[in-house]
């Protein structure tokens, strides 16, 4: 079974500077999916980036970044030049492989960012 | 840019009732999904559908569950008899390939059951 863990249940950053929301996962495949989602107040998921387990160099979305480092199982996210509109729920998630293959995403607990002025 | 829609955005149910929650996946999409969100806690899978078909569900899409996909835009979620612990953030995603492709999630249904 696949696992995310996300143990910072808040974080504070202050504009324009970076932060970095930690995610360790587990899971016994070879193969496997991470993905970062943004949760706004508003309440809907917003994608931000995803890594994939044999990629070799770090996923890259503008000012969101991917740590990926494997052997540690670790996907954390990278945000830099925080802006107030960064401020939201943040949820790491593994694609994981369910009965019939690589369906379901599953999230980690989440970390709520709080973004300064 | 495309986007999946749900309707509606807020119901509020007495138990015991039957809900549809619906959703609206990206045109070109082939895989459907719902999750959900139960108040302050992380999302939960529930239900994948391919072809017409549950492909995978988890252990709380129990037979209370259903879901359909009545025509080809439309993909519903009912809950025949509600209880209070259906409460919940409900959201739809679709994605376009099986595998590590992203999932794009709906704004969510959020469902109050009293």
């Amino acid at each position: 079974a696949q696992k995310i863990t996300q143990t910072q249940p808040g974080m504070f950053v202050q504009e324009k500077e970076a932060v970095t929301l930690d995610c360790t996962y587990d899971t016994s495949d070879q193969s496997y999916g991470l993905f970062w989602y943004k949760q706004p107040s508003s309440g809907e998921m917003i994608f931000l980036i995803y890594q994939g387990s044999y990629d070799e160099q770090n996923a890259t979305e503008g000012r969101y970044s991917l740590n990926f480092q494997k052997a540690r199982k670790s996907a954390n996210l990278v945000i830099s030049a925080s802006q107030l509109g960064d401020s939201a729920m943040y949820f790491c998630a593994m694609r994981g492989r369910g009965n019939t293959g690589f369906q379901k995403l599953v999230f980690g607990t989440g970390t709520r960012l709080l973004v300064s002025p | 840019e495309p986007e999946v829609t749900q309707t509606p955005s807020h119901q509020v149910t007495q138990m015991g009732q039957e809900v549809i929650l619906r959703c609206v996946p990206i045109s070109n999409h082939l895989y459907f999904y719902w999750y959900r969100q139960i108040l302050g806690q992380k999302v939960e899978f529930l239900v994948s559908f391919y072809n017409n078909e549950i492909s995978e569900k988890s252990e709380i899409f129990d037979d209370q569950f259903s879901v359909e996909r009545p025509d080809g835009s439309n993909f519903t979620l009912k809950i025949r008899s509600t209880k209070l612990e259906d409460s919940a953030m409900y959201f739809c995603a679709s994605s376009e390939r099986q595998g590590f492709y992203e999932q794009y999630f709906g704004p969510g249904t959020r469902l109050t059951v009293t």
